[in-house]
Order: C-alpha cells, then sequence, then structure tokens
C-alpha cells in the first residue's frame, strides 16, 4: 500500500471548516484513499472513503486531486467533539480476497477550539 | 445497531495466566481482524480471519492466538501473557463482497500485564 503524509497537528476554530490534507503520491490505481479518525483511545471511527471522484458524506466531503497523488478532508462545520487524531489511509482494493489490513500512520491531531 | 463487541474492556492479570478477549460483530461481516496500539508504534495488525474457519497471522502475531468457529465471533487468546502485550487492542470487521468497503472497530479493550 502507498505511504501516506499528513500535518503532524493542526487547530481550528469551533464552526469553521476543518481542511486536513494529505499526500499519497505513490499511489496506484487500484488504491483508495480512506479517512478514520481516533478520539482519545477510543475505537478508529470511519469518515469517508474514495477513489477518485470527489466524495460527500454526512460526517465530512473528500477532494482528491485529479492526479490522485493528494487528498483533503473537510470537516464543513468543526465542533469540539471533532477534537481527534485524523488518519488517511491508502489501501489496495482487489476482488482477490486478500488480507484488508490497514495501515495506519501518525495521523494529524486535529485540535478544535472554542 | 450494527456494532463490534469487545469484551473485557480493561483487563489487569498477571504473567502467565490466560486470558482471552472476545470480539463479536453483528453484521454478518466476513472478514474480521485484530490490532494491537503502542505509544509511537500506531495500529499493528495482529491477525486476521477472511471468513469462518480461515485465519492467517498478521504483522504481530507471536504470543496470540486466535480462533474463526462462528462468522460473528473472533476471539483473541493470549496462552501466556507478558508484560510486552501490554496494550490497547481493537477488534474490527468488515464484510469481503464490494472489498472496499470500510471496517468497523470496536471501543477497544485496555490489557495490563504485570
Amino acid at each position: 500500500d502507498a505511504k501516506t503524509t499528513q500535518p503532524p497537528s493542526m487547530d481550528c476554530a469551533e464552526g469553521r471548516a476543518a481542511n486536513l490534507p494529505c499526500n499519497h503520491s505513490t499511489i496506484s490505481g487500484n488504491e483508495y484513499v480512506y479517512w478514520y479518525r481516533q478520539i482519545h483511545s477510543q475505537g478508529p471511527q470511519y469518515i469517508i472513503h474514495g477513489l477518485k471522484n470527489n466524495e460527500t458524506n454526512e460526517m465530512a466531503s473528500l477532494i482528491i486531486t485529479e492526479d490522485r497523488k493528494s487528498s483533503t478532508l473537510i470537516l464543513p462545520h468543526a465542533t469540539l467533539r471533532d477534537t481527534a487524531v485524523y488518519y488517511c489511509i491508502v489501501r489496495v482494493v482487489n476482488s482477490g480476497g486478500s488480507n484488508y489490513k490497514l495501515t495506519f500512520g501518525k495521523g494529524t491531531l486535529l485540535t478544535v477550539n472554542p | 445497531e450494527a456494532q463490534v463487541t469487545q469484551n473485557p474492556r480493561y483487563l489487569i492479570t498477571v504473567t502467565g495466566k490466560k486470558l482471552t478477549v472476545t470480539c463479536s460483530q453483528n453484521m454478518n461481516h466476513e472478514y474480521m481482524s485484530w490490532y494491537r496500539q503502542d505509544p509511537g508504534l500506531g495500529l499493528r495488525q495482529i491477525y486476521y480471519s477472511m471468513n469462518v474457519e480461515v485465519t492467517d497471522k498478521g504483522d504481530v502475531p507471536e504470543g496470540y492466538k486466535v480462533s474463526r468457529k462462528e462468522k460473528r465471533n473472533f476471539p483473541l487468546i493470549l496462552e501466556s501473557p507478558s508484560p510486552n502485550q501490554t496494550s490497547l487492542y481493537f477488534c474490527a470487521s468488515s464484510p469481503r463482497t464490494g472489498s472496499n468497503q470500510p471496517q468497523h472497530f470496536g471501543d477497544g479493550t485496555r490489557l495490563s500485564i504485570l
């Protein structure tokens, strides 16, 4: 699976949009981009994933650049409860049934301030 | 409610006393996996299972056993726990069909081996 690079920490004001970048310059054509977050030692929580198109769900939006070498997770209106470590993960997806292991890096600690 | 349930949530025990951490999911997922999380090392996969009676080693399987006799359950067994297995453990599951589907994580089990 391709390696990802994220800033170690970011701050955001409550109510403002939080834009979390991720670089995955070695991504290959059959690799998806996943975003998870972990709130203070709780289980990682799935946020969103995508292949090449931008995606949006009730939690966030995912913007993937046209060359797929980077992406941005957008939390449109951050709240204090969004303070967490956010992980960008790239994983090969195939129909062969191999291990679906997720490789977590160090992630970005997002702190939402009042 | 769709969930992955781990028990116990916390356990303090002594070296050599066999223990089992249970994991159960109610989503009829074929794939299940165990991770451990340690400071500075992130989440590392211990074992995984692609389906009933199909298990395989992850990155750090030493000192652990698993079994998958039923689809919903995937217990993690420490036959002779040692202090270096003190860690935060997470169980995860996902469907196999549509292999890009996200994994769902349990709330974690914090083990302390004295």
